[in-house]
C-alpha cells in the first residue's frame, strides 16, 4: 500500500523567512495531492492541492511543488507569520481518488 | 469548521463501556468519514459512508461500528471501549465535485 512520510517532524523558522515542508510518497500511480494545516485543538484545514498532471501550483503565500520522478512534494510558505504555526501534513490520493493516505505531519514553529 | 459539528468535543469513559460519537453536517454531502489521529500516525480511516445506510470499513475498523440513518448524521460507536481507543476522532465530509476533505473540530476521547 501507499506510504507517506515527512522529512522533518519539527521545523523552526524565523518570522518573515520562507518555510519549506516536504512529503515523500511511495506509489507512483498517486494522482492527487493535498496539503493540510492543523492548528492546536482544531481539525485539519485544506490549504492547497495539486493534481499529478501539474508540477507547481500557487496560492496566497503558499506554493506546492510536485516531483513525480522522485515521488516528492513540498509546501512552500512565503514570509512565514506567527499565525502559520501549526502542524502541516500531506494527503496522497490514488486509485481514482478513492484511496487516501495521510502523512504524519511536520510541526512548524515560527520564531518572532 | 464550516458545516460540520462533532459532539461531544471531549469525553472520558471507562473501559468496557459503550460510547457514541456524533457527526452532523448541514451541507447535504454524500460522503462522510470517521478518522482517528494518534501521535506518530497519519489520520487513519475507521469507517466511511457513501449515502444513507451505505457504509464500509476502513483500515482500523475493529471495535467500531457506524450508522447513517439520515444524510446529515454519521454516528461512530465504540461497542466496548478499550484503552487503545484513546484518541482524537475526526469526522470529515467530501463533496462529489472535488476530493478535498473538510474536517470537523474533533472529539478527544480518553478511555480509562
Amino acid at each position: 500500500g501507499e506510504s507517506v512520510g515527512l522529512h522533518l517532524p519539527t521545523l523552526s523558522v524565523q518570522e518573515g523567512d520562507n518555510s519549506i515542508i516536504n512529503c515523500a510518497y511511495s506509489n507512483s500511480a498517486s494522482d492527487y495531492f493535498i496539503w493540510y494545516k492543523q492548528e492546536s485543538g482544531k481539525g485539519p484545514q485544506f490549504i492547497i492541492d495539486i493534481r499529478s498532471n501539474m508540477d507547481k501550483r500557487q496560492g496566497q503565500r503558499v506554493t506546492v511543488l510536485l516531483n513525480k520522478t522522485v515521488k516528492h512534494l513540498s509546501l512552500q510558505i512565503a514570509a512565514t507569520q506567527p499565525g502559520d504555526s501549526a502542524v502541516y501534513f500531506c494527503a496522497v490520493l490514488s486509485g481514482g481518488y478513492q484511496k487516501v493516505t495521510f502523512g504524519t505531519g511536520t510541526k512548524l514553529q515560527v520564531i518572532p | 469548521d464550516a458545516g460540520i459539528t462533532q459532539s461531544p468535543r471531549h469525553k472520558v469513559t471507562e473501559t468496557g463501556t459503550p460510547v457514541t460519537l456524533r457527526c452532523h453536517q448541514t451541507e447535504n454531502h454524500r460522503y462522510m468519514y470517521w478518522y482517528r489521529q494518534d501521535p506518530g500516525h497519519g489520520l487513519r480511516l475507521i469507517h466511511y459512508s457513501y449515502g444513507v445506510k451505505d457504509t464500509d470499513k476502513g483500515e482500523v475498523s475493529d471495535g467500531y461500528s457506524v450508522s447513517r440513518s439520515k444524510t446529515e448524521d454519521f454516528l461512530l460507536t465504540l461497542e466496548s471501549a478499550t484503552s487503545s481507543q484513546t484518541s482524537v476522532y475526526f469526522c470529515a465530509i467530501r463533496t462529489d465535485r472535488d476530493f478535498g476533505y473538510t474536517f470537523g473540530s474533533g472529539t478527544r476521547l480518553t478511555v480509562v
